[in-house]
């Protein structure tokens, strides 16, 4: 079994700052990490995934999470936010056998204050 | 290409009562999921179907069940309704082609339970 633990529930952070999102998962299992967004009244869309390779994975709006196994941690990072980064942002692990199921954390409210 | 829709958007029941949410998955994909999102909680699995059967279940009680169709769309169906069933209901669609596929999520159909 899986379990993730997003450590900060609400972040604000003012615009054009640095922000950091901090995940944690546990697993007795290899696994596929994942960052999803959800916009106010939206669904989830997928922001970015580490599934092999390069530890660092970046996403096309300047998102970047970095795998680090020894630490169990999958953090998301973006150098500078913007207003419109104003979401709610899950982290998810799947494992790598089977059926697609994915196991999400809490989640953190990303606040951008002008 | 239309991605995940979910209907209703909106519904409103009492307890006791039961209801039926449906999804059409993104085309191309085969395997649909179901999701509760509480507020302020991460999504948590409820069960996965492929080829009309259930593949996978989370720790739901039977009251929830599903159906999908030959065509991949998908129903969940929850019975006696309680108060604490009032939730966003994602419905998520991949292709079956083992783990680490992306996984798209419709809008969600939001739940109240009086």
């Amino acid at each position: 079994a899986q379990s993730v633990t997003q450590l900060d529930s609400q972040v604000p952070v003012f615009e054009e700052a640095p922000v950091e999102l901090r995940c944690n998962y546990s697993s007795s299992v290899s696994v596929y990490l994942f960052w999803y967004v959800q916009y106010p009244n939206q669904g989830l869309q997928l922001l970015l995934k580490y599934l092999s390779g390069s530890t660092l994975v970046e996403s096309i709006n300047g998102f970047e999470a970095e795998f680090n196994k020894s630490q169990t941690s999958f953090h998301l990072r973006k150098p500078s936010v913007h207003i419109s980064d104003t979401a709610e942002y899950f982290c998810a692990v799947s494992d790598r056998k089977g059926a697609q199921k994915l196991v999400f954390g809490q989640g953190t409210r990303l606040t951008i204050n002008p | 290409d239309a991605g995940v829709t979910q209907s209703p958007t909106h519904l409103i029941k009492t307890r006791g009562q039961q209801v039926t949410l449906r999804c059409s998955p993104k085309s191309g994909h085969d395997t649909v999921s179901w999701y509760q999102q509480a507020l302020g909680q991460g999504p948590q699995f409820i069960f996965q179907y492929y080829e009309e059967e259930e593949r996978q279940r989370g720790n739901f009680p039977d009251r929830f069940s599903g159906h999908q169709f030959p065509n991949y769309s998908s129903e969940l169906n929850v019975n006696a309704l309680l108060l604490g069933d009032s939730a966003l209901y994602l419905c998520a669609s991949s292709p079956n082609r083992g783990a680490g596929n992306t996984i798209y999520f419709g809008e969600g159909s939001w739940l109240t339970v009086v």
